[in-house]
């Protein structure tokens, strides 16, 4: 039973580059979330799935398009790297709108 | 849309003091999360705040809802090294969960 789990752990790219964050849960939440955090800035919602089938905008999507594959993966895909987004990702789920958040143990993407 | 903010940014404790941070939002909450995030870490649930004027604890913790739903605190009585971290709480706006930038902790033993 591993909950919430995030890959990579660490990745390093180059301006324009484009990666895939993975995000998979095996507790069989509808509502699937991604974050950033950043130093003094908290974590920003980027994206979120309320289901599955459902993707909607967060506080900071610009750079950022996701996919619902199904119940279980939400991915998080960068099409052209920017070095602001340098950042730690962290994917979260819960069951529902009123349930606590079970994050990943994220992943730090540097963008040089 | 939505604003969560929460004070102070940092905080230095020496052990044995107590320690408090409040969050303020811009619109009445449904409810209210906690979350403490250890260095290194990912946030780990605390706690929910639901009803207007709630008073909720945990040990040395102490969490409360304002009585119009727009502001909470969370209190520590007495800090050990084991509260460092950084301690946020999260507004739910529909289906959204919005962080305050979190209060980070610092205890000197």
């Amino acid at each position: 039973n591993a909950g919430v789990t995030q890959t990579p752990k660490f990745q390093v790219l180059k301006t324009g580059q484009s990666m895939t964050l993975q995000c998979a849960q095996d507790m069989n939440h509808n509502s699937m979330y991604w974050y950033r955090q950043d130093p003094g800035m908290g974590l920003r919602l980027i994206y979120y799935s309320a289901s599955e089938g459902t993707t909607d905008k967060g506080e900071v999507p610009n750079g950022y398009n996701v996919s619902r594959l199904n119940k279980r993966e939400f991915s998080l895909r960068l099409e052209s790297a920017a070095p602001s987004q340098t950042s730690v990702y962290f994917c979260a789920t819960r069951k529902g709108n009123n349930s606590p958040l079970h994050f990943g143990n994220g992943t730090r993407l540097t963008v040089t | 849309g939505q604003q969560v903010m929460q004070i102070p940014q940092y905080q230095h404790v020496q052990e044995g003091e107590d320690f408090t941070t409040y969050c303020n939002s811009s619109t009445t909450l449904s409810n209210i999360q906690w979350y403490k995030q250890r260095p290194g870490g990912h946030p780990v649930f605390l706690i929910q705040l639901v009803k207007s004027g709630e008073v909720k604890k945990q040990k040395r913790l102490t969490f409360q809802f304002g009585e119009a739903k727009k502001n909470s605190s969370l209190h520590i009585t007495a800090t050990q090294t084991t509260d460092v971290g950084t301690y946020f709480c999260a507004g739910n706006e529909g289906g959204k969960l919005i962080f305050g930038q979190g209060t980070e902790l610092s205890v000197k033993p």
